[in-house]
């Protein structure tokens, strides 16, 4: 069984401050969604990443395969980035596995 | 393309009734996939359907849970016979690949 740990549980940070969310899980995966959830429970798919590096606006997510670890960068944060971001692992299956999340507060 | 859509948006229940939840996915879309998600965790999967198959189910899916997506449009989950412990947040996500998962805004189930 896949296990998905995130870090920080919570995170507050200014206006226009640098971000990052960590994502690690235990075993070998085909790919890694980063998702985000607003207050509400809407949840919006911002990056799927099976290697390297993508970039979407001020977003970028990283993986490292060897080393079972992803991350989620903010640049320049803003205060309508404030929302749970949700780590998911996919191995074999179409299941998906979720982090328990980062509640990120930026404060103006 | 209007989005997945999920009803109700919520739902309050007595104890020991039955619920049943709909969700409509995006039209082309044949993987539906119902996650549960209960306060400060992230979703867990319950079930997944490829056009009316229903080809893998959680064991968190209990015998008082049952799915369908007859026609492999729609989808419905019913609770019989609800528990307190019931009571989260019940999101569906449609896909045409995996790498393109959309979901609802969810369905907030009370069980009283």
């Amino acid at each position: 069984k896949n296990e998905v740990e995130q870090s920080p549980q919570n995170l507050t940070a200014q206006e226009g401050e640098f971000i990052t969310i960590n994502c690690s899980y235990s075993v070998g995966i085909s790919a890694l969604h980063w998702l985000q959830q607003h207050p509400g429970g809407g949840i919006v798919s911002l990056f799927m990443l099976s290697s390297g590096k993508k970039k979407h606006g001020r977003l970028i997510a990283t993986i490292n395969i060897q080393e079972k670890h992803s991350s989620l960068h903010i640049t320049a944060s803003h205060p309508r980035d404030s929302a749970v971001y949700i780590c998911a692992v996919q191995g074999g299956s179409e299941k998906l596995v979720f982090g328990k999340g980062t509640k990120l507060t930026v404060n103006p | 393309d209007t989005g997945v859509s999920q009803n109700p948006r919520h739902k309050i229940t007595k104890r020991g009734q039955n619920v049943t939840f709909r969700c409509d996915p995006i039209s082309e879309h044949n993987r539906l996939y119902w996650y549960r998600q209960t306060l400060g965790q992230g979703p867990e999967f319950l079930t997944y359907f490829q056009n009316e198959a229903q080809l893998e189910k959680s064991r968190l899916l209990s015998d008082r849970f049952s799915a369908e997506r007859p026609k492999g449009s729609f989808s419905t989950l019913e609770i019989q016979r609800t528990e307190q412990g019931d009571s989260a947040m019940y999101l569906c996500a449609s896909s045409s690949t995996v790498r393109s998962l959309h979901f609802g805004n969810g369905t907030r189930l009370t069980v009283t």
